[in-house]
């Protein structure tokens, strides 16, 4: 039972273009969502998150959005950099960090 | 900048063998997880600490798996006997008692 869903393993963008990875969930009681981002040999690193009380929270050329009502939420990344290829992990939790789930991740690939 | 230290980095052992994987967290950081991940699937939480108690391991597998966090600060995971299916990345995070969790570089293990 994947509570946590990154429904495309890869995606492929061009340096300077977006880039959009989507995460659905299933729990409704979720309240923190999460991306994080992993670098081979190396251990996941926070990114940006989101309260399930906001829509919308940006860092820079990070944004994550949330739609709670279709329980999907997708993060935004403008302009795209070669620096940024790498696994994108969406992850949910009950608040307090308590029961996180991760989603499979997606692999993104940006083109210089 | 403070990090999560795990040790070994890597092990290769035999099925029925006993392997344990060590994790010393962010100073001050309450809460320590450990996390098991396979290739191409994200972190599955394994045990949850806040401090030196078990708040979830209801991912555990206790007839193999175990973990202590004696004093409240470094954390070992031991599996006793591996399996071939342990076959993974063992991956811990510490978290001030926010929902970002940071992780260390994660310990790689093969069961021949």
């Amino acid at each position: 039972d994947q509570q946590v869903k990154q429904n495309s393993p890869s995606l492929s963008v061009q340096e300077g273009r977006i880039s959009i990875l989507n995460c659905d969930y299933t729990n409704s009681m979720f309240d923190y969502f999460l991306w994080y981002k992993k670098y081979p040999a190396e251990g996941p690193t926070f990114l940006i998150s989101i309260s399930s009380i906001k829509d919308k929270n940006e860092d820079g050329r990070f944004t994550v959005f949330l739609n709670k009502s279709a329980k999907h939420l997708s993060l935004h990344i403008v302009p795209s950099q070669p620096g940024d290829s790498a696994v994108y992990f969406c992850a949910a939790s009950l608040g307090g960090g308590f029961k996180t789930i991760f989603g499979a991740g997606t692999r993104l690939f940006v083109k210089a | 900048e403070a990090e999560v230290a795990q040790s070994p980095r890597y092990k290769i052992t035999e099925k029925s063998q006993a392997v344990a994987f060590w994790c010393d967290p962010i100073s001050g950081h309450a809460t320590l997880y450990w996390y098991r991940q396979i290739l191409g699937q994200g972190p599955e939480l394994l045990v949850q600490f806040q401090d030196e108690s078990v708040v979830d391991d209801s991912q555990l597998p206790k007839d193999r798996f175990s973990a202590e966090r004696l004093k409240g600060v470094d954390s070992t995971l031991k599996i006793q006997p591996a399996e071939l299916g342990d076959s993974a990345m063992y991956l811990c995070a510490s978290s001030p008692g926010q929902e970002t969790q940071y992780f260390g570089p994660g310990t790689r293990l093969l069961v021949l």
